[in-house]
């Protein structure tokens, strides 16, 4: 089946620094890729919409400066966390819409931790 | 943005004993997914439906499209330890559109 990637798998950053995510399709093009947080013991939450060379839709109440999402090519979406604080520590996971647009597959989820 | 329905919310279960798990909604979609997440990684799709009354099976587990397009059921027989996860399930309305949404998921718990 249809792979998708994140890398890192977890990372620790300083308070008020920036922390990058990227989000691979590694065997098939999306156009279409989702961001989405989650909260221990919680469900999916989904934070934005990103399509390939346009502006991601962002969820209401998502900070769109706060995280920056972009999908430069077909293969790649990278979620940018600006300024973290502690309280963005938190699981980011995302997926993406497969070729034949009804499917999707996740990543295996990057730990956030901000200390 | 919008979520489905499931149930049940939880449900702990004996090893060896069959599970069943539901998703609702009052729209109708054309793809039905069902997804498991083990704790610190991501869901891994288990069965996808395309088909208004579609019956798939993978392995153990048992899925299928209600002809309503409204729901859709996920079984899973002779339960083992390792089937203890989050199940969620997601619609899919439009091909290649954005009209994508889950559910809050089902935690089952197995005991041996």
């Amino acid at each position: 089946g249809a792979v998708v990637s994140q890398h890192p798998s977890w990372v620790i950053c300083k308070s008020g620094t920036s922390v990058k995510i990227e989000c691979r399709s590694l065997d098939f093009q999306a156009t279409t890729m989702f961001w989405y947080r989650q909260f221990p013991k919680q469900s999916l939450m989904l934070m934005a919409t990103s399509n390939e060379g346009s502006k991601a839709t962002y969820e209401q109440g998502v900070e769109k400066d706060k995280f920056l999402i972009n999908h430069a090519s077909l293969t790649l979406s990278t979620l940018t966390v600006t300024s973290a604080h502690p309280e963005d520590s938190s699981f980011y996971i995302c997926s993406a819409l497969g070729d034949a647009g009804n499917t999707i597959y996740f990543g295996e989820g990057s730990w956030l931790t901000v200390v | 943005g919008q979520q489905l329905n499931q149930s049940p919310q939880s449900m702990f279960i004996q090893e060896g004993e069959d599970v069943s798990m539901n998703c609702t909604s009052s729209s109708i979609f054309n793809t039905w997914l069902w997804y498991k997440q083990d704790p610190g990684e991501g869901p891994v799709l288990l069965i996808a439906l395309y088909k208004a009354g579609e019956l798939t099976s993978n392995g153990r587990l048992t899925a299928q499209f209600g002809i309503t397009r409204k729901d859709s059921f996920l079984n899973i027989s002779a339960s083992i330890p390792s089937d203890v996860g989050i199940y969620f399930c997601a619609g899919l309305r439009d091909n290649y559109g954005q009209n994508f949404v889950f559910g809050p998921g089902t935690r089952l718990s197995v005991l041996p």
